[in-house]
């Protein structure tokens, strides 16, 4: 079973730096990684997947995440935040012999201060 | 483009009655669906995953008997909230995908219990 972990329940910066929210996972197999976020009231808006290839993957809005197999993790980055991005950050993770389970981490509350 | 449509998007209804939520898969065949809530405050809980010509699989803690599931073609699903109490309050989110397809979202229906 696939697992996932966010260690920061809140980080706080504020706008213009750069921001890391933290992911890592466990599991055996090879498996999708995505990264979610959710502004307040909303629904699930999708930012970046990775399943192979170039471990750094770019999103949207300037976001990027990066994986690593050593590491087990899949951390999201963005080198400039802007107060729009206060939201909340999920990182989700799928076994690829079962994509359609998600699992999804605790959430990251990103707060950008002006 | 593949999308995912959830009606309603929000909903009221009276303790201890009934309400179906419902998501359709547009662009694609949703041969998997998969059904979450997130309570207030929480992240994204699995309740269900539903493949065509499978049986549904329920998580621990969700029961057909609570959450009845129907996926009757590949691109509609729907669930219903039975004898809905306060602690089912909360955004359902439902994740469609095809065969060996990334998982696209919905907006949510978004439950509150009074």
């Amino acid at each position: 079973t696939q697992t996932v972990s966010q260690s920061d329940a809140h980080v706080t910066v504020f706008e213009g730096d750069s921001v890391e929210l933290r992911c890592n996972y466990s599991y055996g197999g090879s498996i999708y990684l995505s990264w979610y976020i959710q502004h307040h009231g909303r629904g699930l808006q999708f930012l970046l997947k990775y399943y192979s290839g170039n471990p750094v993957v770019q999103g949207v809005n300037g976001f990027k995440a990066e994986f690593s197999k050593s590491d087990s993790s899949f951390h999201l980055r963005k080198a400039s935040v802007h107060w729009s991005d206060s939201a909340v950050y999920f990182c989700a993770v799928s076994a690829s012999s079962n994509t359609n389970k998600v699992v999804f981490g605790t959430g990251t509350r990103l707060q950008v201060l002006p | 483009g593949a999308l995912v449509y959830q009606y309603p998007r929000r909903t009221i209804c009276k303790s201890g009655t009934s309400m179906r939520m419902e998501c359709q898969a547009v662009g694609f065949q949703a041969t998997s669906v998969a059904w979450y809530r997130q309570s207030p405050q929480k992240t994204f809980e699995l309740i269900a995953l539903s493949t065509v010509n499978s049986a549904i699989k329920y998580e621990q803690n969700f029961t057909q008997e609570k959450f009845p599931i129907s996926h009757p073609n590949l691109s509609f699903s729907s669930m219903t909230v039975l004898n809905a109490y306060l602690e089912d309050r909360g955004l359902y989110l439902c994740g469609a995908g095809g065969q060996n397809t990334e998982v696209f979202f919905g907006k949510g229906t978004r439950l509150t219990v009074v």
